[in-house]
């Protein structure tokens, strides 16, 4: 069974730039989620789906990041502008339903914003 | 707050030998915690998973102890090898919700 798949796998970008990453869940997998991985850190949830509808965006900053996912599978977490502080490693993870606890994470996409 | 602290925040062990890695949490109330391995450059993976009655839990060499009373949890690596090295992050989640907390991981460092 294929794991979740991210990319790019790494990224380095000037700040004021936009950058998106792109995440492909588990197949079948309804429950998709975005994190952010500070250095030394663990995750920190920026967005929950469940099937196409965003259900928690609470700690998503709406000034610059947007996230979609369309048809509810594939998903796609954009940045615009970048600021230095977004420099990071963004996580992809799903899992199979609503309140299956199981998360299954991406490799990651490392961000450097320079 | 809802928190979830672990310690050592790193530790380096000489291989075959067996270490404690300690998580602490203040999220009430309480439904699951479960510690997850990050190998470097890759994504969390599950190790173990406990509720609250359950105090004890295996996965081959790591044994995850849970006391809900003094909300401290423990995972336990027996004779450690090399590809153990890696970030062990606690998670907790709590009984309302789908949140879960995460702590900032121990680093393990297994050396030869």
């Amino acid at each position: 069974e294929a794991g979740v798949v991210q990319s790019p796998r790494y990224k380095i970008i000037e700040k004021k730039q936009p950058v998106a990453f792109w995440c492909n869940p588990i197949s079948g997998h309804n429950t998709l989620y975005w994190y952010r991985q500070n250095l030394g850190q663990g995750p920190e949830l920026l967005i929950r789906y469940e099937n196409e509808e965003a259900v928690d965006d609470s700690q998503l900053p709406k000034d610059r990041f947007s996230a979609e996912r369309l048809k509810g599978v594939d998903s796609t977490l954009k940045i615009q502008p970048a600021e230095l502080g977004d420099s990071a490693v963004y996580l992809c993870a799903s899992s199979p339903g609503t309140f299956q606890e199981t998360q299954y994470f991406g490799p990651g996409t490392r961000l450097l914003v320079l | 707050k809802n928190q979830v602290e672990q310690s050592p925040q790193s530790l380096i062990i000489l291989e075959g030998k067996n270490c404690t890695l300690q998580c602490n949490y203040t999220v009430s109330p309480f439904s699951n915690l479960r510690w997850y391995k990050q190998d470097t450059g890759r994504g969390p993976v599950s190790l173990t998973i406990m509720t609250f009655s359950e105090n004890t839990k295996s996965n081959g060499r790591y044994t995850a102890t849970l006391d809900a009373d003094t909300k401290q949890s423990s995972l336990h690596i027996t004779a450690s090898q090399l590809s153990d090295s890696a970030s062990y992050i606690c998670v907790v989640r709590g009984e309302y919700g789908n949140k879960l907390v995460f702590g900032a991981g121990t680093i393990l460092r297994v050396k030869s």
